[in-house]
């Protein structure tokens, strides 16, 4: 156990909705990462939250967008949804207390499988 | 744009032999290289990391190599053991930037 969840396990939805997933960080992590894996692509950084601000994007559709909130816990949203979004969503935290990225270990959720049908 | 590359996508040892895993990557830039470990239905857990300027880390049975001139790096698991079996990501960052993860190869110890 990481010490990072994330909700829901599964979804299932249909092309053009939206849907919100949750991550909880690890006590004390002050960032947070979201990463895409599907089969095609394996794992690709998304988007990289540090103490409430953006630190890092990498690559994000448009369509989706994030956020970290005061208590640290962050929401990956995802609109207009197309099949190809399915896929397997993690995050991730780390204590990444300096300003600029370093080699702290990222802890991993289990991640969100979404289906998009 | 692939900037870090595994292209064997799966390998099968033997239990107590010599596994290596295999990592290309183009950017001469990056500062870090990773390894990571991930079971089914699990997120990927830190195996090992390697700065750009060395080029050999050891830990327990995990080693991993990198050679900057062919921009390429390997992870030497010794003995595998059945336990092993998993997904392996190679990861590369640049400070500053983002991490850039390879497709995987899903490594089969078999007993």
């Amino acid at each position: 156990d990481s010490g990072v969840t994330q909700t829901p396990k599964h979804l299932i939805t249909a092309t053009g909705q939206r849907v919100t997933l949750r991550c909880s960080p690890r006590s004390g992590d002050l960032s947070v990462y979201w990463y895409q894996q599907s089969l095609d692509q394996g794992l690709q950084f998304l988007i990289q939250y540090y103490n409430g601000e953006e630190r890092a994007k990498g690559n994000i559709l448009e369509r989706f967008s994030a956020q970290q909130f005061p208590d640290l816990h962050s929401e990956l949203n995802l609109s207009s949804l197309e099949l190809g979004d399915s896929a397997l969503y993690f995050c991730a935290s780390s204590p990444d207390r300096s300003w600029i990225w370093s080699t702290d270990t990222q802890y991993f959720g289990p991640g969100t499988r979404l289906t998009v049908l | 744009d692939q900037q870090v590359k595994q292209n064997s996508p799966s390998l099968s040892v033997q239990e107590g032999r010599i596994s290596i895993l295999n990592c290309d990557y183009t950017n001469s830039m990056f500062d870090y290289f990773l390894w990571y470990k991930k079971y089914p239905a699990e997120g990927p857990t830190f195996l090992i990391s390697i700065s750009s300027i060395k080029d050999k880390n050891e830990d327990g049975r995990f080693t991993v190599f990198l050679n900057k001139s062919a921009k390429h790096l390997s992870l030497h698991i010794v003995p595998s053991q059945p336990g092993d079996s998993a997904v392996y990501f190679c990861a590369a960052l640049q400070i500053g930037n983002q991490f850039y993860f390879g497709t995987g190869t899903s490594l089969t110890v078999i007993p």
